[in-house]
């Protein structure tokens, strides 16, 4: 079974711009969350999605979105980039947002704002 | 707001040592505690999920550990290997959105 998808896997941009990320998650999950991981903060939650739903967001500004397709892959967008947005991201997916399933983490998308 | 510690931060232990990485959370209202393994440059490799009402999970040489009352888990490393060496994060999850601990930086030497 294939595992957690993210595309691409490094991504270089200047400020002011704007980009997607993609996430694919595990055939059959249908949740998937997204993080930030950066040297100074760690790992914060950026949203969940389920059922092509946002469920949970957690304190971004508002040019961080996402979306979820019918397929359930996920799409990740930051506009109007800044240089702290440099940072890993994260994409989780798991089976269904019940308390009992683990979360299944990609490989993550380096993004470096020059 | 939730919020996860872990101590050490990093630790350095000769190869075969037993080892105990910590973790403890502010609020125990959590649905499950989750430990990952972080190899550089790499995503999150799932190691073991505690859900709210166990006790204890085990998974070969790991062995990880919940106490919700006093808001506290540990990670059970036996006989540790050099291929353990990685970042090792603990993360609470509840209502969808999981909080996680800085890591535990473990280097095991040959």
């Amino acid at each position: 079974k294939a595992g957690v998808t993210q595309t691409p896997r490094y991504l270089i941009k200047t400020r002011g711009q704007q980009v997607t990320l993609s996430c694919s998650p595990i055939s059959g999950h249908r949740s998937v969350s997204w993080y930030q991981q950066t040297p100074g903060q760690g790992l914060q939650f950026l949203f969940e999605y389920f059922s092509e739903t946002q469920r949970n967001k957690g304190n971004f500004p508002g040019r961080f979105s996402g979306r979820q397709f019918s397929n359930s892959r996920s799409e990740m967008n930051v506009s109007t980039l800044e240089l702290g947005d440099s940072a890993l991201y994260l994409c989780a997916s798991s089976l269904d947002n019940r308390s009992n399933q683990p979360q299944h983490f990609g490989d993550g998308t380096r993004l470096s704002i020059l | 707001k939730q919020e996860v510690t872990q101590i050490p931060a990093a630790l350095s232990v000769p190869e075969g040592e037993n080892l105990v990485l910590n973790c403890s959370f502010t609020d125990s209202a959590i649905y499950n505690l989750q430990w990952f393994r972080q190899d550089p440059g790499k995503g999150l490799t799932s190691l073991l999920l505690i859900q709210s009402s166990q006790r204890e999970q085990t998974s070969g040489r790991l062995n990880a550990s919940l106490d919700k009352s006093s808001g506290r888990s540990t990670l059970y490393i036996a006989a540790s290997q050099p291929g353990d060496s990685a970042t090792y994060l603990c993360a609470v999850h509840r209502a969808g959105k999981s909080t996680f601990g800085d890591g535990t930086t473990l280097t095991v030497k040959p």
